[in-house]
């Protein structure tokens, strides 16, 4: 079991151009949560999503920003005319479940680090 | 609105000197409420998960306690490698999904 892969580890970006980060959750899971953890903060949730649904996406900033889970495939988060400002590490979380009785543990990825020059 | 606070942002301790991480949480209705592991450079590593008041758990030299209010990591005769950040996290009852709010992390260092 290889646990939750996240692709790339590391991604450069200048200004204006587009992120795309990607990430597959552990074997048997179908829930994915998306974090973003800026220096000096704690992680905040972005987005939650099931197989070709979007199903909380409280977090995730208005614009510039999508996630999607398809059906075949990673979860992939798309970050479009980066600014600095999006400079940050960001986490994929997979679970058994979604919602329902009982506490459901997240295990996380190791992260992507974005750089916006 | 969901709220982790975590004190203190930072510990230094020496090897061998016992130590206890607080979180304080208001959250409407508690489903869950989990302590990670964060190293510099990885992602969260799950430690522990606290179901109701009165609940403890232990792994080697952590105890996590919880009350109706607060959850308490201690840490008993820490090692250098007990160094890492330590993140509290709750997971509400209401709501369609198990999302994490989590506070800001302590980071601890043990020296040897």
């Amino acid at each position: 079991n290889a646990g939750v892969m996240q692709n790339p580890r590391h991604l450069v970006r200048r200004r204006g151009q587009e992120a795309r980060l990607r990430c597959s959750p552990m074997k048997g899971h179908s829930h994915v949560y998306w974090y973003r953890q800026l220096p000096e903060e704690g992680l905040k949730f972005m987005v939650y999503l099931q197989k070709e649904n979007i199903i909380d996406e409280s977090g995730m900033p208005k614009e510039r920003f999508s996630a999607e889970f398809p059906k075949e495939g990673p979860s992939i988060l798309r970050i479009q005319q980066v600014v600095r400002g999006d400079s940050a590490a960001y986490f994929c979380a997979s679970s058994l479940r979604g919602a329902g009785r009982g506490a459901n543990v997240l295990t996380f990825g190791a992260g992507s680090r974005l750089t916006v020059l | 609105e969901d709220q982790v606070t975590q004190s203190p942002e930072a510990l230094r301790l020496q090897e061998g000197e016992s130590s206890s991480l607080n979180c304080s949480y208001t959250v409407s209705g508690l489903r869950g409420l989990f302590w990670y592991r964060q190293d510099p450079g990885k992602g969260p590593e799950f430690l522990f998960t606290l179901y109701s008041a009165g609940e403890e758990k232990e792994k080697e030299r952590l105890k996590a306690t919880l009350t109706k209010k607060e959850s308490f990591l201690h840490i008993t005769a820490p090692k250098p490698e007990d160094s890492a950040t330590y993140l509290c996290a709750v997971q509400a009852e209401a709501g369609a999904n198990s999302k994490l709010t989590f506070g800001k992390g302590i980071t601890l260092s043990v020296r040897p």
